[in-house]
């Protein structure tokens, strides 16, 4: 069956540091892999979204940036956090035209 | 732009009435629809899924889709106090499997 993994589950961060965050996906080959941020009372905001090694598509300019070196791994990253960055950041997969299959998120608070 | 609606709530409902929960989305050409469940401080969880007009059932859950009316619906029948969550709706406007989120109705199942 298929899993989604990512971690880490919490991160306090200072403003201005670097972030990573990483989700891998096993069970599956060549799933579409999406990143999403929900800000506290706010609904789900596609972030990236990506259908293949190398292949991302972003949704919202920021200054946030995801990779996908390899074919179930999807890496959200950012040089320097923002305030703004703040929120629970959500991983996704589907194989197909289904619903999404979302990991367990990391809550990220910039301070 | 591409939306899906829902109403905020919180809708309170008694245990083991029936809940009732409503979307609307925008583009007519919609082919997909799914219902979330997000309890507070958790990624959401796909708890139904509907291709076609008319109702889909899976237990105590019930899915109603009238494409002509652009109109998503789920209903909880026996609510069970551990039904109150945060329910999404969410559509897929075509087949390039992008989910458009509602930004989700809050139920909350008074004891």
């Amino acid at each position: 069956s298929q899993t989604i993994h990512q971690w880490p589950a919490t991160l306090v961060q200072p403003v201005g540091s670097p972030l990573s965050l990483e989700c891998t996906v096993e069970g599956t080959s060549n799933p579409n892999l999406y990143w999403y941020r929900q800000a506290a009372g706010r609904g789900l905001q596609l972030l990236f979204y990506s259908v293949g090694i190398g292949q991302i598509s972003s949704e919202v300019p920021q200054n946030l940036s995801a990779s996908r070196p390899q074919d179930r791994q999807f890496i959200l990253s950012s040089k320097k956090l923002l305030l703004s960055d703040s929120g629970f950041y959500l991983c996704a997969w589907t194989g197909g035209p289904y619903g999404y299959t979302f990991g367990s998120g990391t809550r990220l608070t910039v301070v | 732009q591409k939306e899906v609606e829902q109403n905020s709530g919180p809708l309170s409902v008694p245990e083991g009435a029936i809940a009732s929960l409503n979307c609307t989305y925008s583009d007519r050409g919609s082919q997909s629809f799914f219902w979330y469940r997000q309890y507070s401080g958790k990624s959401p969880e796909l708890i139904m899924s509907i291709y076609s007009n008319g109702d889909k059932e899976d237990g105590r859950f019930t899915a109603q889709l009238n494409k002509a009316s652009q109109y998503v619906s789920l209903l909880i029948r026996d609510s069970q106090p551990s039904d109150s969550a945060t329910y999404l709706c969410a559509v897929n406007p075509n087949r390039d499997d992008k989910i458009i989120f509602g930004k989700g109705t809050r139920l909350h199942i008074l004891p």
